[in-house]
């Protein structure tokens, strides 16, 4: 049981905008930034969003991280083949003195 | 470029120890901090800890404490993780991470490639 709370899994089609959700608590998301890390199957995790809603030189605009309260939000437009992959949200918890990640979501591009 | 390698798969008995290497490069080792995630099969990432490039100083999460180390050698600008008595639900991949960014805001920027442990007997 992770302590963010993502969807399993979420689809689009090439073009479409896909949005994933993660939600946390006051100790975590409330609090703290959240960041997102994509991985490609059979891959290490690289960053996508740093700070809520900065993206790490060489990620396309068409990424685009927000956050509201205890809960925040990985965009992504113009959907491509290339971005079916696991989207992982991660925020700093209080409680663990660390970082917690949401159990991740699974993009399938149809 | 930041690079990160990491030592080869290993595969040990329920109650034995692994060491898992960590080679940085393409950076000053000093200025950064390294963390270890481990993915268990099939399952989400999992933050062990982290230490310091600097000096050593090392925050373990709470769970593994008394069975994780996390030691620097700054003459190779290499990272090592410890885990002791090793259970079958320690079979993972591990990963080190570049950490950025203070406590209460660490995040990842740069990965190593992985490295699996399987537990079994």
């Amino acid at each position: 049981q992770s302590v963010l709370t993502q969807p399993p899994s979420a689809s689009g089609t090439p073009g479409q905008r896909v949005t994933i959700s993660c939600s946390g608590s006051s100790s975590n998301i409330g609090r703290n930034f959240v960041y997102w890390y994509q991985q490609l199957p059979g891959t290490a995790p690289t960053v996508l969003i740093y700070r809520n809603d900065q993206r790490p030189s060489g990620v396309p605009d068409r990424f685009s991280g927000s956050k509201s309260g205890t809960s925040a939000s990985l965009a992504i437009s113009g959907l491509r083949s290339e971005d079916e992959a696991d989207y992982y949200c991660a925020a700093w918890e209080d409680s663990v003195n660390g970082p917690v990640f949401g159990g991740g979501t699974k993009l399938t591009v149809l | 470029q930041v690079q990160l390698v990491q030592s080869g798969a290993e595969v040990k008995k329920p109650g034995a120890s692994v060491k898992v290497s960590c080679e940085a490069s393409g950076y000053t080792f000093s200025s950064y901090g390294i963390s270890w995630v481990r993915q268990a099969p099939g399952q989400g990432l999992e933050w062990m800890g982290w230490i310091s490039g600097y000096n050593g100083n090392t925050n373990y999460v709470q769970k593994l404490q008394g069975r994780v180390t996390m030691t620097t050698d700054t003459s190779t600008s290499t990272v090592y993780m410890e885990l002791r008595s090793l259970r079958s639900d320690d079979t993972a991949v591990y990963y080190c991470a570049r950490t950025k960014g203070p406590k209460g805001g660490y995040y990842f920027d740069s990965w190593g490639q992985g490295t699996l442990v399987t537990v079994s007997s």
